[in-house]
């Protein structure tokens, strides 16, 4: 049972450049979750899913889009990178009902230079 | 003001020591409390969850306190092992499917 799976687990990009944050769960959860956690800042929510098909906006969504075409996948895009945009990417899943907490994926650390 | 706030320690014990950790909240409404373990440089992982009447496992006791708003976390016999960063999630009032973290408090347990 792999859980949630975060690909990839490092990338480096350069400004301007773009590219897609994949979060795979295996666990039929429905709801899917992009967080990025900065030193001193702890885990901001980026965009959020409660099923397939559905997207929402968290704390920080500007320059991000996501996807959830099927329900077992979370998609994370930047579409034009920038050096504030360094950080470290969790994805989390979690089962319907608020007394679930989440699984994560083990991050993916991204810098943009 | 944020939802979750925490003291961000750190907290430097010796092994054996019982340390408490509190962790506030801003929404009275808030329905869900969560505390989480992240090891350097790796993912949260689920502690416990809190529950109203309070709740043990182990060497791990959680505690919530509706009236001050604040939950806490206590260990007993730390070992070197519960080094870490603690922390505490809650749910938001507005949509109990989005949940707060708070920064972590880090802790240290030395030989």
């Amino acid at each position: 049972n792999a859980g949630v799976t975060q690909t990839p687990k490092f990338r480096v990009l350069k400004t301007g450049q773009s590219m897609t944050l994949l979060c795979a769960q295996d666990m039929n959860h429905e709801y899917m979750y992009w967080y990025r956690q900065d030193p001193g800042m702890g885990l901001r929510l980026i965009h959020y899913s409660v099923g397939e098909g559905t997207t929402a906006k968290g704390e920080v969504p500007d320059g991000y889009n996501v996807s959830r075409l099927k329900k077992q996948n979370f998609l994370l895009g930047l579409e034009s990178a920038a050096p504030s945009q360094t950080s470290v990417y969790f994805c989390a899943s979690r089962l319907l009902g608020g007394r679930y907490g989440y699984t994560f994926g083990s991050g993916t650390r991204l810098t943009v230079v | 003001r944020k939802e979750v706030e925490q003291d961000p320690g750190p907290f430097n014990v010796p092994e054996g020591a019982t340390v408490a950790f509190n962790c506030t909240y801003s929404n009275s409404a808030s329905q869900s409390f969560f505390w989480y373990r992240q090891d350097c440089r790796k993912e949260p992982k689920l502690l416990m969850s809190v529950y109203s009447s309070g709740n043990e496992d182990g060497r791990f006791t959680a505690q919530l306190n509706r009236a001050s708003q604040y939950i806490s976390l206590l260990i007993r016999d730390s070992k070197l092992s519960d080094s870490a960063t603690y922390l505490c999630v809650v749910n938001s009032r507005y949509n109990f499917n989005k949940f707060y973290f708070g920064s972590g408090t880090k802790l240290n347990v030395k030989p």
